[in-house]
């Protein structure tokens, strides 16, 4: 089975802080996505990954970057974390030439 | 680019009978997937079904099938004998057929939080 593992599934940050929220997939993935989901609104693309050091912009980014160093791995970084960030972040990937993503359990994030 | 609706915020069945979930979407392109996310309570989001859009028979998995009307840019989900395991969000996603370059990316609908009663 693909798994998908997102480091922690609760976080709780201070404004002003910087935030790393780590996203691992074992299924040698090319595309792998962040997503904000807010109730009311859905999920939403933050930033997506089609390769490695490989990154676009989702509808999203403003607040965010991304790296993808190694294949496996894709982080959400919150440069200075901010109250209107306090949301649950989903990665997914998918891989490539296939239409099933695979969704990691999420982080809930609260900043205070 | 592409919209996907959701008319539905929340919904509710008694356990055995039978619901169906709508969903609209809106696009320019005529090759395309259609999917149905589900999303139970504190766990992961898992693929349900989908649809290509080539085909005119609708998809089917189990006690899951979807309406496909491409004409009217419509996709709803139906279940039948409705479960308490049923009870989740539900999302309605979008995404272009994939192509050569680079990577196509799912856009989902709000959602509809269904809850399935004994």
């Amino acid at each position: 089975d693909v798994k998908v593992t997102q480091s922690s599934r609760y976080l709780v940050k201070r404004t002003g802080e910087k935030v790393f929220l780590e996203c691992v997939q074992d299924m040698d993935h090319e595309n792998m996505f962040w997503y904000r989901q807010d109730p009311g609104l859905g999920l939403r693309l933050i930033y997506f990954s089609y390769d490695v050091k490989m990154k676009e912009k989702g509808d999203i980014p403003e607040g965010y970057s991304v790296s993808r160093e190694k294949k496996e791995r894709f982080s959400l970084i919150l440069e200075s974390a901010s109250t209107n960030q306090t949301s649950m972040y989903l990665c997914a990937s998918r891989g490539q030439g296939r239409t099933e993503a695979f969704f990691g359990q999420g982080t809930r994030l609260t900043v205070v | 680019a592409q919209t996907v609706t959701q008319s539905q915020p929340e919904m509710s069945v008694q356990e055995a009978e039978t619901v169906t979930l709508s969903c609209t979407y809106d696009t320019s392109e005529n090759n395309y997937y259609l999917f149905w996310y589900k999303q139970p309570p504190s766990r992961q989001m898992i693929l349900v079904i989908r649809q290509e859009a080539y085909k005119q028979q609708n998809a089917t998995e189990n006690r899951f099938s979807v309406n496909f009307q491409k004409a009217a840019k419509s996709f709803s989900l139906k279940i039948s004998d409705s479960q308490l395991g049923d009870t989740a969000m539900y999302f309605c996603a979008f995404m272009k057929q994939i192509g050569t370059a680079r990577s196509e990316k799912l856009v989902f609908g709000k959602g509809t939080k269904l809850t399935v009663n004994p």
